[in-house]
């Protein structure tokens, strides 16, 4: 089955800086991926997502990049603010609706 | 509208307990999932659901039943519970081509 990788499980920036995550999966057959960030307490929340057809996606500070050939797709956060202090987590799916397969999960430090 | 909706929040079993999760949607979705997050694991699927009356193991569903017996709400069982189950719980739903939607989990420990 289908096996994603996250790196790094820890990270920490200074506000203003940039954050960058990176996933590989095993499954070529997968062709969708989301991102989720997640708040202490709460569940996931799709920040954004990305579709095997597309190459980058941005979503204001938010991108993804995927690269089919190599099987890795990267988050990256702009502009940091404290307020993207969170877990966050790739996943991957070989359905576009959802048995998702998660990566471990990076925490993300935003210090002032 | 509430989204996904997980009762109860936190619950504490002994070994060999039993006890059931709910979860509740109103947002019409076809799909749900029960997920459990352990520490630095990320989140593994335990079992699903493409509609009402059916269910589907995922990659951890030992010890764990499911059930859906109307649409708006999908039920996760623990016959006997183990140290092993001791987790975060997460109830999600969806639909055909739309990304996951989580309740906000409920923690379970058992001793």
């Amino acid at each position: 089955g289908e096996n994603v990788e996250q790196h790094p499980s820890t990270l920490s920036v200074q506000e203003g800086d940039s954050a960058v995550i990176k996933c590989t999966y095993s499954d070529s057959a997968s062709n969708y991926f989301p991102w989720y960030k997640q708040e202490l307490g709460k569940g996931p929340q799709l920040i954004i997502d990305i579709r095997s057809n597309v190459g980058e996606k941005k979503d204001q500070r938010i991108a993804v990049t995927l690269n089919k050939t190599a099987k890795h797709f990267s988050l990256h956060i702009t502009e940091t603010q404290p307020e993207d202090s969170a877990v966050y987590f790739c996943a991957a799916s070989t359905d576009s609706w959802g048995k998702l397969q998660f990566g471990a999960g990076t925490q993300v430090v935003v210090t002032p | 509208n509430a989204g996904v909706t997980q009762t109860p929040k936190f619950r504490v079993l002994k070994t060999g307990q039993s006890m059931t999760l709910l979860c509740a949607q109103d947002m019409n979705h076809e799909y749900m999932y029960w997920y459990r997050q352990d520490p630095g694991m990320g989140l593994r699927l335990i079992h699903y659901s493409v509609g009402e009356g059916t269910t589907a193991k995922g990659e951890v569903p030992d010890g764990y039943n499911v059930s859906r017996l109307k649409k708006q709400n999908f039920l996760l069982g623990l016959e006997s519970a183990a140290p092993s189950q001791t987790s975060v719980y997460f109830c999600a739903s969806s639909s055909s081509g739309s990304p996951l939607h989580f309740g906000n989990g409920t923690r379970l420990t058992v001793t």
